[in-house]
C-alpha cells in the first residue's frame, strides 16, 4: 500500500515569503497527485492535480502553484504568502481502481503572519 | 450546483452509545460516495466508499447507507469510543477529478 510523506508539519512564515511545501509518495507508481487546502470549518478545497510528471491542472486561480518533478514528488509553491494562504494543505494520491479511491497524507499547518 | 451538506455539524455522545451523521448531496453526474474520518490535525482516513448500486457497507462498527434516489447517506456508529472523536467527512464523486466535500460532522465522545 502506499505512503504518502509531507513536509514540513507545520510552518508559520511572514506575508509575502516565498513557500516549498512537499508530497512524497511511496508504494505506487504513476500516481494521481492532489493538492487540498483546507481552511477552519471549511471543507477541502482542490488547488492541483496531476496525472504525471509535469502535468498540472489548476483549480482555482491564485498566487499558488505546482510542480511535479518525479512521478512520486508534488511540490507546492508561491512566490508571495498573503495572509489568505494559512491553512492545512493536505496531499493526496490516488490509485488506479475502480473506485478511484484517493489517500491523503498527513497535511502541513501553514500559518502566515 | 454541486454540493454536499452534513449534519449535525457537530455532536457530543457518551462513550459506548451509538450515533447517526447524515449526508445529504446535489451532484450529477453521480460517481461514488465515501466517508472519511479526520482526527485533528492529520489527513483524512477512508472509512467506506459506495457506488450507485450499494445502499451499505460496513468497516467494523462504521456502518454506512446510500439512498441513491433521495440522494442522501448515513454514517451509523455503533458502541462509540473515545478514539471516535474527530471530523466526519461526506464526499462525493461526480466522475474522474471531480470530488465534492462536505464541511463534515465534529464528534466528540464522552467518557
Amino acid at each position: 500500500s502506499q505512503t504518502i510523506h509531507q513536509w514540513p508539519a507545520t510552518l508559520v512564515q511572514p506575508v509575502g515569503s516565498p513557500l516549498s511545501l512537499e508530497c512524497t509518495v511511496e508504494g505506487t507508481s504513476n500516481p494521481n497527485l492532489y493538492w487540498y487546502r483546507q481552511a477552519a470549518g471549511r471543507g477541502l478545497q482542490l488547488l492541483f492535480y496531476s496525472v504525471g510528471i509535469g502535468q498540472i491542472s489548476s483549480e482555482v486561480p491564485q498566487n499558488l502553484s505546482a510542480s511535479r518533478p518525479q512521478d512520486r514528488q508534488f511540490i507546492l509553491s508561491s512566490k508571495k504568502l498573503l495572509l489568505s494562504d494559512s491553512g492545512f494543505y493536505l496531499c493526496a494520491c490516488q490509485r488506479q481502481s475502480s473506485y478511484n479511491e484517493q489517500f491523503f497524507g498527513p497535511g502541513t499547518r501553514l500559518t502566515v503572519l | 450546483k454541486n454540493q454536499v451538506e452534513q449534519s449535525p455539524q457537530s455532536l457530543i455522545i457518551l462513550e459506548g452509545k451509538n450515533c447517526t451523521l447524515q449526508c445529504n448531496y446535489t451532484v450529477s453526474p453521480f460517481s461514488n460516495l465515501r466517508w472519511y474520518k479526520q482526527d485533528t490535525g492529520r489527513g483524512p482516513v477512508s472509512l467506506t466508499i459506495m457506488t450507485f448500486s450499494e445502499n451499505t457497507k460496513s468497516n467494523g462498527r462504521y456502518t454506512a447507507t446510500l439512498d441513491a434516489d433521495t440522494k442522501q447517506s448515513s454514517l451509523h456508529i455503533t458502541a462509540s469510543q473515545l478514539s471516535d472523536s474527530a471530523s466526519y467527512i461526506c464526499v462525493v464523486s461526480a466522475g474522474f477529478q471531480k470530488l465534492v466535500f462536505g464541511t463534515g460532522t465534529r464528534l466528540l465522545v464522552s467518557p
